[in-house]
């Protein structure tokens, strides 16, 4: 079974970097398919996709925080990350890592979710 | 592309039918999933492909609609069945999900 597990921080200060990992564990991270995701949910809100990752390290973001988001993959370690930089109050949330998987068609949806990381920004 | 739930709460009795609407401003084509948030816990995969039904997910839930318009109706509701809705459009990067629908108890 796979699983997913968000790392880092719960604390980073306003204007710092915040920085996440997420540990696949049950399965390769290099599978033809899937790319890797996070995504964030803010206190009472819906979710909202950051960017995906895949195996050979191609990204793709969203437009709004493309200029403060690095997404990075470490398949040795079945590990990929993400860094934020110059944080706000606004990007308290909880951080989720997720699996996007594709089946043909229009089957494209994400399968496999970490728990979640909640990260404040506060100083 | 903004996607826009309807209703945005819903109350309902065990045993009801419910059906909650998703409406895309533009075309998707079948570009989409429906997902089920319980408080304190990440989104599950319902319905994908529009209306392709997740392993292991109770045929009770079903999913139709392309284009702009689609539906997620649970046939008769279940205890366990009242939690967030979310639909989410998997077109066009950046991939974006509706506002919510919150299926209470009445």
């Amino acid at each position: 079974q796979l699983q997913l597990q968000e790392s880092g921080p719960g604390l980073v200060k306003p204007s710092e970097t915040l920085s996440l990992t997420c540990t696949v564990s049950g399965g390769s991270i290099s599978v033809l398919n899937h790319r890797w995701a996070w995504i964030r949910q803010a206190p009472g809100r819906e979710p909202e996709w950051i960017g995906s990752v895949s195996d050979t390290g191609n990204t793709y973001l969203d437009p709004s925080l493309k200029s403060r988001v690095t997404l990075s993959v470490d398949t040795t370690e079945n590990q990929f990350s993400l860094r934020l930089t110059s944080v706000t109050a606004a990007d308290t949330a909880i951080y989720y890592c997720a699996r996007r998987t594709y089946r043909g068609g229009y089957a494209f949806f994400f399968d496999y979710w970490g728990l979640g990381a909640l990260v404040t920004v506060s100083s | 592309i903004q996607l826009t739930q309807s209703p945005s709460f819903l109350s309902a009795s065990v045993g009801d039918r419910v059906t909650i609407t998703c409406r895309a401003s533009q075309g998707i084509g079948s570009y989409l999933a429906w997902y089920q948030q319980k408080p304190g816990t990440a989104p599950k995969v319902l319905i994908y492909a529009a209306s392709t039904l997740q392993s292991g997910v109770p045929s009770r839930f079903s999913g139709s609609g392309s284009a702009t318009e689609f539906t997620l109706t649970i046939s008769s509701l279940q205890p366990e069945d009242f939690a967030v809705y979310y639909c989410q459009q998997i077109n066009l990067y950046p991939y974006t999900f509706g506002q919510g629908t919150k299926l209470d108890i009445k």
